[in-house]
């Protein structure tokens, strides 16, 4: 059973360039998260889609949007880019079938973005 | 709102030696989740255990256990017999709903041979 797909797995831009991520998620999940990481900031939500609709997102500036296909695939694209986006961009996809809080992530291997 | 802290930034020990992570967490939900995630330099997320908050029995699983204690707040992990293979960094993670987790900052693992 195939797990995550990221593309690209490292890529470098300029500031204010734009840069778009995607994602793949195993066979059969509906929802794809994202999550920046980074040194100093840790961990931290993005967003959240279901069935091509955003239903959660977090605190972060419009520059980050994402979108999701019919066959779950998705997307994030960063606009404008900064230098504090450089980080490791990570995917995470699950079943939706258990009780609300209970679905386990299972995490991409993630898309490094250097921002010079 | 909901907070993970692993006090612990970095631990060293020698092959062999039991390592103990530490997570706290915070929440006003009843209802949540507790997960353990390991990520190797590979960087993906390994999924290792999720605990509900009902559950507070403690879980053994090869050379891990976990230990839940709703009365403190904690959700300790034990390595025992440490392997060189075991180093990564760990991270502890909170959610009560469907669609965020909330993780800690994690911890370096390094075993040495």
């Amino acid at each position: 059973k195939a797990g995550v797909t990221q593309t690209p797995r490292y890529l470098i831009k300029t500031r204010g360039q734009q840069v778009t991520l995607s994602c793949s998620p195993i066979s059969g999940h509906r929802s794809v998260s994202w999550y920046q990481q980074t040194p100093g900031q840790g961990l931290q939500f993005l967003f959240e889609y279901f069935s091509e609709t955003q239903r959660n997102k977090g605190n972060f500036p419009g520059r980050f949007s994402g979108r999701q296909f019919s066959n779950s695939r998705s997307e994030m694209n960063v606009s404008t880019l900064e230098l504090g986006d450089s980080a490791l961009y990570l995917c995470a996809s699950k079943l939706t079938l258990e009780v609300s809080g209970a679905n386990v992530l299972t995490f991409g291997a993630g898309s490094r973005l250097t921002v010079l | 709102a909901q907070k993970v802290t692993q006090a612990q930034t970095e631990i060293s020990v020698v092959e062999k030696e039991d390592v103990t992570l530490d997570c706290v967490y915070e929440t006003r939900d009843t209802t949540y989740y507790l997960f353990w995630y390991k990520q190797p330099p590979s960087g993906e997320l390994v999924f290792l255990i999720r605990r509900n908050s009902f559950d507070e029995q403690n879980e053994i699983s090869g050379r891990y256990s976990w230990n839940f204690q709703k009365s403190t707040s904690s959700f300790n992990f034990t390595i025992t017999a440490s392997q060189v293979v075991d180093s990564a960094v760990y991270f502890c993670a909170l959610t009560s709903n469907d669609y965020k987790l909330s993780f800690g900052a994690g911890t370096t693992v390094t075993v040495r041979a």
